[in-house]
């Protein structure tokens, strides 16, 4: 199993600027991911993370709006940028385990 | 793409009731997992099902692996408050992304 944190754990923020969400894993792990979550519902892939390489977005997810770092094995990074109230939502890291995925507590965004 | 029908997406239960959530699709998966998220939560690992077949007990809570690994079901008995949450199943896995289901919001009422 793998231990996530993410910060900040909610934040509220102002149309048009960009907020960066952190990722700490206690183990040092290959590929990470980036999910959204509207509440109660279920989750939508963003992008895979590889350490090392340019991360991988799904359709519909650009990086000019949601870049990506990967800096080492244990740590990642996604910026929401020049956000607006569709950007509202639960953003959740996650690391692949080995048929499952272990998820940190997410981070609560709101955009007015 | 592969993908993964959950139903139903809401229920609404007196404590002591049993249900089913159901997981259904038409590609085979290597393995399919089971997930329960409270809110403000991330989702949390139930069971991983890998054998066609499969049966796997959990305290109250049965899950079941279709024979043609293309479907499963989680099985609650006598269900209580604490089992309110929302349920995810997910396929895939080991080197695939995995998919998932689109959640059951479970709400246990004393």
């Amino acid at each position: 199993s793998a231990v996530i944190s993410q910060k900040p754990s909610r934040d509220i923020c102002q149309r048009g600027t960009s907020l960066t969400i952190q990722c700490q894993v206690d183990s040092q792990v290959t590929m990470m991911f980036w999910y959204r979550q509207q509440p109660g519902q279920s989750l939508t892939l963003i992008a895979t993370a590889n350490q090392g390489s340019e991360a991988t977005y799904e359709s519909g997810f650009v990086i000019d709006k949601f870049p990506i770092s990967r800096p080492n094995l244990t740590f990642s990074t996604l910026t929401v940028s020049n956000m607006s109230p569709e950007d509202s939502s639960i953003y959740l890291c996650s690391v692949q385990g080995y048929y499952e995925q272990y998820f940190g507590p997410g981070t609560r965004l709101t955009v007015t | 793409t592969q993908l993964l029908e959950q139903s139903p997406q809401f229920l609404s239960i007196q404590e002591g009731e049993n249900l089913t959530v159901y997981c259904n699709s038409s590609s085979v998966f290597s393995s399919l997992q089971w997930y329960r998220q409270e809110p403000g939560e991330g989702p949390v690992l139930l069971v991983t099902v890998v054998t066609g077949g499969e049966v796997k007990k959990l305290k109250r809570l049965t899950f079941q692996f279709g024979d043609a690994r293309k479907d499963s079901s989680l099985h609650i008995t006598a269900a209580q408050p604490g089992d309110t949450g929302l349920y995810l199943c997910a396929g895939g896995g080991g080197s695939y992304i995995p998919t998932f289901g689109r959640g059951t919001s479970l709400i246990v009422h004393p």
